[in-house]
């Protein structure tokens, strides 16, 4: 069962930033937080992952509240593109662990 | 170059036939998966490999029966196709086990008749 709770679905303009938030008030000490995307007919696609830190990439960046209890996924210049289905997922990293995957937040960026 | 490359794309079947779905990975990772998305989109966790060996088995029919002759390749037979199995089936693999940065296949898709 997932363990993140997010909105089923989001708009944002072309150019502007996507704010797209995440909760996960039972996540435990140990439990990372990773952001997946997937792209109409396309496989899911690895985002970015973070522990504690905020974390950037080239693709986005990921903010973690400092009691760890939710998190935000950021796409700095939203482009058409980036409508899709973003996932957050909470696991640890250890063998034999399945990522699980939740709804999700339908992102729509429009022009 | 596809890192992660599934064959066929998309099948098309009658109930009761055998199928099977390829995977292969160009990028020398230990790990790899099969996924399932139903039409409701759920994506579901259904095996995994390490190395050629069976590491998570969910709670799947025997009717699937995963095959990883080495550790690119991670095959995917299933036995007296229902039509409940119609979904699309998605190929992944992890450089390690444990790590949740997986990479996924374009994914196959599956229609039985």
């Amino acid at each position: 069962d997932a363990k993140t709770t997010q909105p089923p679905s989001m708009d944002c303009a072309e150019g502007r930033a996507a704010n797209l938030p995440c909760n996960h008030s039972t996540i435990s000490g140990n439990e990372y937080v990773y952001w997946y995307r997937q792209i109409h007919s396309q496989g899911p696609q690895y985002i970015i992952h973070g522990l504690k830190n905020n974390e950037t990439n080239e693709m986005a960046s990921l903010i973690i509240t400092e009691d760890r209890k939710s998190s935000t996924l950021i796409l700095p210049h939203a482009t058409l593109r980036d409508t899709a289905v973003y996932y957050c997922i909470v696991r640890v990293d250890q063998a034999g662990t399945a990522l699980i995957f939740g709804k999700g937040t339908t992102l729509s960026v429009s022009s | 170059d596809t890192a992660v490359s599934q064959t066929p794309k998309y099948l098309v079947t009658q109930m009761g036939n055998d199928k099977s779905i390829k995977c292969e990975q160009n990028l020398g990772h230990d790990t790899m998966y099969w996924y399932k998305q139903d039409s409701k989109k759920f994506l579901k966790i259904m095996f995994s490999y390490n190395n050629k060996e069976l590491i998570i088995n969910e709670t799947v029919p025997n009717r699937f029966s995963p095959k990883s002759p080495d550790k690119a390749h991670l095959n995917l037979h299933i036995n007296s196709l229902e039509l409940g199995d119609s979904a699309v089936y998605f190929c992944a693999s992890s450089p390690r086990q444990g790590t949740g940065e997986l990479f996924f296949g374009e994914g196959s898709r599956l229609t039985v008749l």
